[in-house]
């Protein structure tokens, strides 16, 4: 495997189910990413992990849970969702060496979200 | 005012001409600039970055940078139809520089459709 992956590439789920998303990289980056891309809307920052840690929570409802338990892996927990929550969601990566770091992101192919 | 602006089109250019995608952004301190390419139904793919004022080739494709602008554009020699798809710019902002992660910025896209 190369790049970022991301499983799985589309789900179907009901407002009471629990679910995840899983994404890898495989480029020893060492920042991951989760963004939300709705139909007509900039792509959104959700969540940022830096060495593991989590750096960066956007105001997301606690609905979306993340963890990432090493820096290669990024899961993104979903429970009672609504579905206005229907999206693509991606996941991407950088390499995230700090002051000057040009920072280019590489995205996975996305898991696109229906919430019945 | 958004923090990247992109008139979201969409532009149609015929084949062969020169498609020129413009952005600009609100964050004089910004540091790195970005331009991904998204075919409907997939993710955003990394065609350039820049980050000194002037232009920057690579193929058919050329970035082009003024800072004391705030703006940024995209232009793409001898469309082809295979260029059809929503460009998006995206903006390493200045409070990002100090950290160790790369935090970007997108504009919400300009559809692009090359007509044979």
């Amino acid at each position: 495997e190369t790049g970022v992956t991301q499983t799985p590439r589309h789900l179907v789920m009901g407002m009471t189910n629990k679910k995840s998303l899983k994404c890898e990289q495989h480029l020893g980056h060492n920042a991951m990413y989760w963004y939300k891309q709705s139909a007509k809307k900039p792509l959104e920052l959700m969540f940022v992990y830096s060495l593991e840690e989590r750096v960066e929570n956007n105001s997301v409802p606690s609905r979306f849970s993340p963890e990432c338990p090493n820096s290669s892996h990024l899961f993104l927990h979903l429970h009672t969702l609504q579905p206005e929550d229907s999206a693509l969601y991606l996941c991407a990566s950088s390499q995230g060496v700090g002051r000057g770091s040009y920072n280019e992101q590489f995205f996975g192919p996305g898991t696109r979200l229906t919430v019945l | 005012q958004k923090e990247v602006e992109q008139n979201s089109g969409p532009l149609s250019v015929p084949e062969g001409a020169i498609a020129s995608l413009n952005c600009t952004y609100s964050d004089r301190g910004s540091q790195s600039f970005f331009w991904y390419r998204q075919y409907s139904g997939k993710s955003p793919e990394l065609i350039m970055f820049i980050y000194s004022n002037g232009d920057k080739e690579d193929g058919r494709f050329t970035a082009q940078l003024n800072k004391a602008s705030q703006y940024v554009s995209l232009l793409i020699r001898d469309s082809q139809p295979s260029d059809s798809a929503t460009y998006l710019c995206a903006v390493n902002p200045s409070n990002a520089g100090g950290t160790s992660y790369g935090k970007l910025t997108f504009g919400q896209g300009t559809i692009l459709t090359v007509h044979p």
